[in-house]
């Protein structure tokens, strides 16, 4: 079974710049967050979808939104990027709304210049 | 006070050895704790869950759990330099909070010397 897919794997962008980044879950997983890495840290929490509807979302400013579609795949979007935007961007997709059990995808490196 | 504590490394342990990856959290509300393997370069993969009191074993791994010491660990059995990685703790809040986010920690750098 294929796992958590992410596109792209990397990508460079300048600042003010707008990204948009894709996943698409397990298959049938109906869950799927973001979390964002920076060097050195542990992954954060930026958003949870089930079901198309946000479930939660982590203290990132309103630049960063995000949506779940009917497949469940989900897109992330940052807008006016800064440089301290840079870093790997995770999916995760778990079974249910209310399973912590995530399981993460390879991620997409971001570099803002 | 971070919420999930981790001794940033490297911890260095022998081939053979056992490797002892010690977290800490702050919510006494938390009911689900995981520990990722994370490569450089690399995403996390989920390699241990543990949500009750007491030790889970799978295969070379133990994972300990101590709710009222806000304590969790991971062993790791005959350590091979294969497992030289970061091993990041992660925690998920008790189930009356809507979200299923996990709070990670820092995470250990583990090298296993050949």
């Amino acid at each position: 079974d294929a796992g958590v897919t992410q596109s792209p794997t990397h990508l460079i962008k300048t600042r003010g710049q707008h990204v948009t980044l894709r996943c698409s879950p397990i298959s049938g997983h109906k869950s799927v967050s973001w979390y964002q890495q920076v060097l050195g840290q542990g992954p954060q929490f930026i958003f949870q979808y089930y079901e198309k509807e946000e479930r939660g979302r982590g203290n990132f400013p309103d630049r960063f939104s995000a949506r779940q579609f009917p497949n469940y795949s989900s897109e992330l979007n940052v807008n006016a990027l800064l440089l301290g935007d840079s870093a790997l961007y995770l999916c995760a997709s778990s079974f249910a709304a209310g399973s912590y059990e995530q399981y993460f995808g390879p991620g997409t490196r971001l570099t803002v210049t | 006070q971070k919420e999930v504590e981790q001794n940033s490394g490297p911890l260095s342990v022998p081939e053979g050895a056992i490797a002892s990856l010690n977290c800490t959290y702050s919510d006494r509300g938390s009911q689900s704790f995981f520990w990722y393997r994370q490569y450089s370069g690399k995403s996390p993969e989920l390699i241990m869950s543990i949500y009750s009191n007491g030790d889970k074993e799978d295969g070379r791994f133990t994972a300990q759990l101590n709710k009222a010491s806000q304590y969790v660990s991971l062993l790791i059995r005959d350590s091979q330099p294969s497992d030289s990685a970061t091993y990041l703790c992660a925690v998920g809040l008790g189930l009356d909070t809507g979200r299923r986010a996990l709070t990670f920690g820092s995470g250990t750098r583990l090298q296993v010397q050949p």
